[in-house]
């Protein structure tokens, strides 16, 4: 089956730190991935996505690169900041016309000044 | 970028009530929204896709009737749960496709069943 796995939070950074969310996934065929933040008190909003191996998706400092091999899709960053904290959910979709989207269990990222 | 509202933001309702939860695309025709929901501290899980003027497709486990969708229009599609019981409570999520195939997410709305 398809799933996604993320690591836990909360993560507390320092304003400045390098950042790293791990996601690792699950899928039959060849999935798109992607990373959704989520400010407080707001939807979902899509920050990056690759759609296929080797693909880097990039937004806003914010980087994360498909790999087939470890099934991986890390989220990463070199500088954050005190407007980055918010949740972040991995996620994937396996493909076909419904475009539907399997998602991690997200992950809290408070950046203190 | 596109927005999609939901109202109401919470709602609290008895046990053995119904309540309807309307999600709506401001700025963009959706001709498929989706309905989720989300545990504290788990992730969205798909409970349902629904298509413009066609019948809901659910997910497997998610019980068509208690949790009836109605998507009668392109900017809105309406999640009711029938007979709702305390482990009906949650924060339920809907969002809207546009034409490119992007989603765009609700702010949620979390239901308290007493």
């Amino acid at each position: 089956g398809n799933s996604v796995t993320q690591m836990e939070g909360p993560v507390t950074l320092s304003e400045e730190a390098f950042l790293t969310i791990n996601c690792t996934y699950t899928a039959t065929g060849y999935p798109s991935l992607f990373w959704y933040v989520q400010y407080p008190g707001e939807g979902l909003q899509l920050l990056l996505k690759a759609t296929k191996a080797d693909d880097k998706g990039s937004n806003k400092g914010f980087e994360a690169t498909y790999r087939k091999e470890t099934t991986s899709f890390h989220l990463e960053k070199g500088s954050v900041q005190v407007s980055d904290s918010a949740v972040y959910f991995c996620a994937l979709s396996p493909g076909g016309a419904t475009n539907k989207l399997i998602f991690g269990t997200g992950t809290l990222l408070a950046v203190q000044p | 970028g596109a927005v999609v509202s939901q109202h109401p933001s919470w709602v609290i309702c008895k046990s053995g009530t119904s309540v309807k939860i309307e999600c709506r695309s401001l700025d963009f025709q959706a001709t498929t929204m989706f309905w989720y929901r989300q545990f504290p501290k788990q992730s969205l899980m798909l409970m349902a896709t629904s298509n413009e003027g066609s019948k809901a497709t659910y997910e497997q486990g998610v019980e068509k009737d208690k949790f009836l969708i109605n998507h009668a229009s392109l900017t809105l599609s309406t999640l009711t749960v029938t007979s709702a019981h305390p482990e009906d409570s949650s924060f339920y999520i809907c969002s809207g496709r546009d034409y490119n195939y992007e989603q765009y997410f609700g702010p949620g709305t979390r239901l308290t069943v007493t």
